[in-house]
């Protein structure tokens, strides 16, 4: 079974600073998908960033991008320019690429609690 | 708009009763998950259905069940079985396709309160 660790409970960043929240995950498989979703305080979760393991071109959503690191098994998530309104729970998520009845699940991170200050 | 819909918000009841979750898409997705969040814990899955009149259990099913009738429709029950049910749930839905992220749209939530 995959597992997905989030080793930072709680981070914060000044206003304007620029934060990265990591993620390491484990798997077998060779092409898998990976996602990072925010919650802010309203508790409705919201995708930020998705990559795909086969794209070595790490993505990036305006201020958000991710270092995605295959053979560290690595998935970070870095914000630029925080703004208050980034302040949320930050989950890591995890879907394996193999077809099949429980290909579509998304196996999530403990989450990281970012605060943003102004 | 396209989206998710949840209810109640914020839904109370009493030991030993049963009580059901309302989760309703128009996004056309195929895929519906039901998640349980409970601090420190991230969201663990409950059930899942890929298709009408079929779903299947995740990794915390003890304690609920699940209907398909709709396709635009996964309701979830909570019953008495469920030693610890006071959470907040998440509705989740998503297309089906071999190669693609697939990636999960989320209802606004439903917290659940056993007195």
């Amino acid at each position: 079974a995959q597992t997905v660790t989030q080793s930072q409970p709680e981070m914060s960043v000044q206003e304007a600073e620029t934060v990265t929240l990591s993620c390491t995950y484990d798997t077998s498989e060779n092409n898998y998908y990976l996602f990072w979703y925010k919650q802010p305080p309203s508790r409705q979760m919201i995708l930020v960033i998705r990559q795909e393991a086969y794209k070595q071109q790490n993505a990036t959503e305006n201020r958000f991008s991710v270092n995605f690191q295959k053979a560290a098994k690595s998935f970070s998530l870095k914000i630029s320019d925080s703004q208050l309104g980034d302040t949320a729970m930050y989950f890591c998520a995890f879907r394996g690429g193999v077809s099949g009845a429980g290909s579509y699940q998304l196996t999530f991170g403990k989450g990281t609690k970012l605060s943003v200050i102004p | 708009d396209g989206g998710i819909t949840q209810s109640p918000k914020y839904l109370f009841r009493k030991e030993g009763q049963n009580v059901t979750l309302s989760c309703e898409q128009n996004l056309n997705h195929d895929a519906m998950y039901w998640y349980r969040q409970d601090p420190g814990q991230g969201l663990r899955l409950i059930y899942y259905s890929q298709i009408v009149n079929d779903f299947q259990k995740g990794d915390i099913a003890e304690g609920y069940s699940v209907s398909r009738e709709k396709k635009e429709s996964f309701p979830l029950t909570v019953t008495s079985a469920q030693k610890n049910p006071t959470a907040f749930y998440l509705c989740a839905s998503s297309i089906l396709e071999l190669a693609g992220y697939n990636e999960q749209f989320f209802g606004p939530g439903t917290r659940l309160t056993v007195l």
